[in-house]
């Protein structure tokens, strides 16, 4: 597709349910990466994957999270035993950078804005 | 670890008023990007400065990263109400070719 493209887009879970949220990226780019980004705040590094390989994933808050990215393209972040403090807004970007061109800029999507009630 | 922090926090101006939003590196940086975020929306990549003291335009935006690559700044000449949004720097330091470390963000708020 022409952008990164997320879902759901709004996201309701119960204290305690597990969540899995979606993001298919530009095709072609090699880089994908997770942020969180709370109320009035600057987006907060998650985790990394170069094609289908996690080479970072210093920033997730708990082994609650996890990421993964099986075939180098769409990604999934999934959120286990959901607690109220991960409510907030999870936003995937997707790049051309690669180690050998690390200057390109990132493609965000809409992001997926989970609630935890 | 890294910080990057932005000041001010907001910035209220009236419509053909110009606007700086400035951005400071606990550490030397790599490169800057600058990304806009409208009301609602989701971060939109605007530039990137790699060189020490580039400044590059983009009409009436105009960014410069600092001779000791630890700070940066975006101007905006003359807002209008579609300059609206929040305006992140995020930068990379050398220890990390990939991640980017986001400032809090300035948001400007344009009265017409």
């Amino acid at each position: 597709g022409a952008g990164v493209s997320q879902s759901p887009r709004y996201k309701v879970a119960k204290r305690g349910q597990d969540v899995a949220l979606r993001c298919d990226p530009i095709s072609g780019h090699v880089s994908l990466f997770w942020y969180q980004q709370a109320l009035g705040q600057g987006p907060e590094f998650l985790t990394y994957f170069q094609n289908e390989a996690q080479l970072d994933k210093s920033g997730l808050p708990s082994d609650r999270f996890f990421a993964e990215r099986p075939e180098g393209s769409v990604s999934t972040l999934k959120i286990q035993r959901t607690q109220q403090e991960d409510s907030a807004v999870y936003l995937c970007a997707s790049s051309l950078r690669s180690n050998r061109n690390p200057n390109y800029g990132y493609t965000f999507g809409s992001g997926t804005r989970l609630t935890v009630v | 670890g890294q910080q990057v922090m932005q000041i001010p926090q907001y910035q209220h101006v009236q419509e053909g008023e110009d606007f700086t939003t400035y951005c400071n590196s606990s550490t030397t940086l790599s490169n800057i990007q600058w990304y806009k975020q409208r009301p609602g929306g989701h971060p939109v990549f605007l530039i990137q400065l790699v060189k020490s003291g580039e400044v590059k335009k983009q009409k009436r935006l105009t960014f410069q990263f600092g001779e000791a690559k630890k700070n940066s700044s975006l101007h905006i000449t003359a807002t209008q109400t579609t300059d609206v949004g929040t305006y992140f720097c995020a930068g990379r330091s050398g220890g990390s070719n990939y991640k980017l470390t986001f400032g809090k963000g300035t948001l400007l708020t344009v009265n017409p």
